[in-house]
């Protein structure tokens, strides 16, 4: 059975700074994706990024990117130039690939972030 | 672009009560799915529907839960009879496909309380 571990339950970044949020996970799986989702305070989870385990180029949206290392089974999420509008529940997510994929997203406990001005 | 619509927003009930949850999924996207996300916890899927059919209910306690997708689009969640672990936020979500990975995309959800 796939895991998924966010270790920072709680973290705070002040306005246009840099901050890293954790992501491990378990699985005997090769062929996978990895996601970040962010869920701000009224709830509605939206996609922030995604990556495909085979490809070894970290996945960049904007001011958000990854830090993917495959033989560690991590999955960390920058996010440069930190806004307010950034403040939100951040989580890790995994998915199977192939042969088996039913689709079923495996989730994190999930990192609170707030920015601070 | 419509989104995925979940109606109530939020339920009180007493325990032992039933209640039912409502899901329009983005339109086209033939996979709908019923999460599970219990207060400082990541969601937990509950059922997943390729168009009216169901792919995966192995987490959804099927002794009082109920879901079902009739003709392929708007879903409904039932809870009968509640408990007081019942509490949380039921979310949808919607795919084009199953597949790919392709990208899930969430409603508001429904906040239920279990007194």
């Amino acid at each position: 059975a796939q895991t998924v571990t966010q270790s920072q339950p709680e973290m705070s970044v002040q306005e246009a700074e840099t901050v890293t949020l954790s992501c491990t996970y378990d699985t005997s799986e090769s062929n996978y994706y990895l996601f970040w989702y962010k869920q701000p305070p009224s709830r509605q989870m939206i996609l922030v990024i995604r990556q495909e385990a085979y490809k070894q180029q970290n996945a960049t949206e904007n001011r958000f990117s990854v830090n993917f290392q495959k033989a560690a089974k991590s999955f960390s999420l920058k996010i440069s130039d930190s806004q307010l509008g950034d403040t939100a529940m951040y989580f890790c997510a995994f998915m199977k690939q192939g042969s088996g994929n039913t689709g079923k997203l495996i989730f994190g406990q999930g990192t609170t972030l707030q920015v601070k001005p | 672009e419509a989104g995925v619509a979940q109606s109530p927003r939020y339920k009180i009930i007493e325990k032992r009560q039933s209640v039912a949850f409502w899901c329009n999924p983005i339109s086209g996207h033939a996979t709908l799915y019923w999460y599970q996300q219990i207060l400082g916890q990541g969601p937990k899927l509950l059922i997943q529907f390729q168009n009216n059919g169901v792919v995966d209910d192995s987490q959804l306690p099927k002794d009082r839960f109920s879901a079902e997708r009739l003709k392929g689009v708007d879903s409904t969640l039932k809870i009968q009879p509640a408990k007081l672990e019942d509490s949380a936020v039921y979310l949808c979500a919607s795919s084009k496909n199953s597949g790919r990975g392709d990208t899930q995309y969430f409603g508001p959800g429904t906040r239920l309380t279990v007194l």
